[in-house]
């Protein structure tokens, strides 16, 4: 989607290392969202972000942090504390619409070298 | 709390043929929203199709159209003369209405089912 930019695709993490993820919006919606993707396990909701300066911890929050000081950006940084980080990540945007309730990016992908 | 079952972690069918994806889910709301969501293998998170659960009329885009049995709690999504193209994995999400709007649509997914299309 054009106006949801995650970086890196790719991203690599040694142990004991914290990595952040990028999540960055030119849409101008205040919700915004953090999904962790495993194979056989869907979605799961990391954090998320109704307005600026707060968010709020989803469902598998523990070894995450994350900041929302802009509209425009909401950072997920993945903790030495994650014990088992290597997933896809994905970020979405909250719309004004119950019938396309989330816009998602193009999802980061970690692993553990 | 949600939840969304989805009992078909893999599923394959000839292209052209019809196929039929099923979800369960469970819930004390009466007002909600359900989804089917698309993730081929670029990991691009398309909709598919959505239905208002007090909508009785099942929802139909082109080739998909869902069969919404709101007693049964449940959300099938059937897929007409599949294409190559189609083969994805496909996620079932629930929503419960919220009179505020954006800031509070938050999604419960399903698992997920592959769907392969072969030729």
């Amino acid at each position: 989607d054009g106006g949801i930019t995650q970086s890196p695709k790719y991203l690599f993490r040694k142990e004991g290392q914290n990595v952040t993820l990028s999540c960055e919006q030119n849409l101008n919606h205040d919700a915004m969202y953090w999904y962790r993707q495993d194979p056989g396990q869907g979605l799961r909701l990391i954090y998320y972000s109704q307005i600026v300066n707060d968010f709020q911890k989803g469902d598998i929050a523990e070894g995450y942090s994350v900041s929302r000081e802009k509209k425009e950006s909401f950072p997920l940084t993945v903790t030495s504390a994650q014990k088992n980080p290597t997933a896809f990540y994905l970020c979405a945007i909250g719309t004004e619409y119950s019938n396309q309730p989330q816009h998602f990016g193009d999802g980061t992908r970690l692993s553990i070298l | 709390a949600q939840t969304v079952t989805q009992s078909q972690p893999e599923m394959s069918v000839q292209e052209a043929e019809t196929v039929t994806l099923s979800c369960t889910y469970d819930t004390s709301e009466n007002n909600y929203y359900l989804f089917w969501y698309k993730q081929p293998p670029s990991r691009q998170m398309i909709l598919v199709i959505r239905q208002e659960a007090y909508k009785q009329q099942n929802a139909t885009e082109n080739r998909f159209s869902v069969n919404f049995q709101k007693a049964a709690k449940s959300f099938s999504l059937k897929i007409s003369d599949s294409q190559l193209g189609d083969t994805a994995m496909y996620f079932c999400a629930f929503m419960k209405h919220v009179l505020s709007g954006g800031s509070n649509y938050k999604l419960t997914f399903g698992k997920g089912t592959l769907l392969t299309v072969n030729p």
